[in-house]
């Protein structure tokens, strides 16, 4: 079974900064999708950033971006420029390339931006 | 875009009432619908999958008949928590996969329905 963890139940940075978000999976297959999830107050869940396991490339979305090491299965997020909307709980998320998507959750991590 | 309208977003009942969840898919046919439940600062846990027109599947340890699920239309998936007690007060989110490469589809989420049983 595919598990995802994030080892950081809560994380804080200042406005401006940059902070990373830690995540490890495990998993058999080669084809396989990873997400981040934003989930602020309101608890709508708002896809941050998507990366396909065969692309070697990161993805980056404008102050998002991904550092994916596919051999040691690690899957960051960086937020730079932190802003006080990034305020959130933050999940690592995990689809295989043969489902419709059913999504395995990392443990989320709760992240404040101060000002 | 493509829309999940998911009905109630907030209910509160007392213990032993049954409690339905609507999720309804608008602009686009859900056949798959997934239903998940959270419960403070954790994270979402799978409890079961919809498909249309057939049996839901469930995931280990979610009681069948505490959490009745329906998917009678492309449109229309339904979460029903009968005889619920406070144990089962919680966040429960829908969600349906879009167009895209099978696994890598987006996933258009309701907006979730707070439950509180009294």
């Amino acid at each position: 079974a595919q598990t995802v963890t994030q080892s950081q139940p809560e994380m804080s940075v200042q406005e401006a900064e940059t902070v990373t978000l830690s995540c490890t999976y495990d998993t058999s297959e080669n084809n396989y999708y990873l997400f981040w999830y934003k989930q602020p107050p309101s608890r709508q869940m708002i896809l941050v950033i998507r990366q396909e396991a065969y692309k070697q490339q990161n993805a980056t979305e404008n102050r998002f971006s991904v550092n994916f090491q596919k051999a040691a299965k690690s899957f960051s997020l960086k937020i730079s420029d932190s802003q006080l909307g990034d305020t959130a709980m933050y999940f690592c998320a995990y689809a295989g390339g043969t489902s419709y998507g059913k999504l395995t959750f990392g443990q989320g991590t709760i992240l404040t931006v101060h000002p | 875009g493509a829309v999940v309208s998911q009905h109630p977003s907030w209910v509160i009942c007392k213990s032993g009432t049954s409690v339905k969840i609507e999720c309804r898919s608008l602009d686009f046919q859900a056949t798959t619908m997934f239903w998940y439940r959270q419960f403070p600062k954790q994270s979402l846990m799978l409890m079961a999958t919809s498909n249309e027109g057939s049996k839901a599947t469930y995931e280990q340890g979610v009681e069948k008949d505490k959490f009745l699920i329906n998917h009678a239309s492309l449109t229309l998936s339904t979460l029903t928590v009968t005889s619920a007690h406070p144990e089962d007060s919680s966040f429960y989110i829908c969600s349906a996969p879009g167009q895209g490469r099978l696994g890598g589809q987006p996933q258009h989420f309701g907006d979730g329905t707070r439950l509180s049983i009294l």
